[in-house]
């Protein structure tokens, strides 16, 4: 059984770019959430994509964007980046159905700096 | 809207004590779901051990126990016989489900550290 796998785990992006980053399920899992955690922070809710559509969202502007493909794995898009953006981006895969469910697996990160 | 606290931002722990994580949390909602995790300096998000609201009897996992006081919203982590592997951050999440989805809300986390 795999693990939850992103990339890429490292990125530097001039403010004002746009960025996006990949996670690949657990196998068997149809969900995917992000989170953003700030250093010396906890991680913070983004989204969460069940069945390809966007499936609650957390405090966080449109230019955080995402998709999530028929194999389950999952893009999150940052547009016109800013320096307050800088931060590890986690995902975390897990088995829901519409009623919710418990037992993710998160992947090790991509940790994005902006300048 | 929910909450987690955890207030201790740092620990230090002499290897194979014992020690106890704090995690209050507030909630309305009658179901509800508390996690701990571990991260180590690696970045990645490792489960712990799971309580559910309901479960009438305290959870462990190995080395790992919660202490779930539900009157006071209390879910103490407690790991016995540490060690230096154990040194990483720990944080506590609360599931909250709302219409259909849901989201883990994260405390500030508590470093700790095993001394030899």
């Amino acid at each position: 059984e795999t693990g939850v796998t992103q990339s890429p785990t490292h990125l530097i992006k001039t403010r004002g770019q746009q960025v996006t980053l990949r996670c690949s399920s657990q196998s068997g899992h149809n969900t995917v959430s992000w989170y953003q955690q700030a250093l010396g922070q906890g991680p913070q809710f983004i989204f969460q994509y069940y069945r390809e559509e966007e499936n609650g969202r957390g405090n966080f502007p449109p230019r955080f964007s995402g998709l999530q493909f028929p194999n389950y794995s999952s893009e999150l898009n940052v547009n016109a980046l800013e320096l307050d953006d800088s931060a590890l981006y986690l995902c975390a895969s897990s088995l829901a159905s519409r009623g919710g469910g418990y037992g993710y697996t998160f992947g090790s990160g991509t940790r994005l700096t902006v300048v | 809207a929910q909450k987690i606290t955890q207030t201790q931002p740092g620990m230090f722990v002499q290897e194979k004590e014992a020690v106890t994580l704090d995690c209050t949390y507030d909630t309305s909602d009658p179901s509800y779901g508390l996690f701990w995790y571990k991260q180590p300096s690696s970045g990645e998000m490792i489960f712990l051990i799971y309580q559910g609201s309901y479960d009438q009897q305290n959870a462990t996992e190995g080395r790992y126990s919660l202490n779930f006081q539900k009157a006071r919203k209390s879910a103490n982590l407690v790991i016995s016989a540490s060690q230096l592997g154990d040194s990483a951050m720990y944080f506590c999440a609360m599931r909250e489900r709302n219409f259909g989805n849901e989201k883990l809300t994260f405390g500030t986390g508590t470093r700790l550290t095993i001394i030899p």
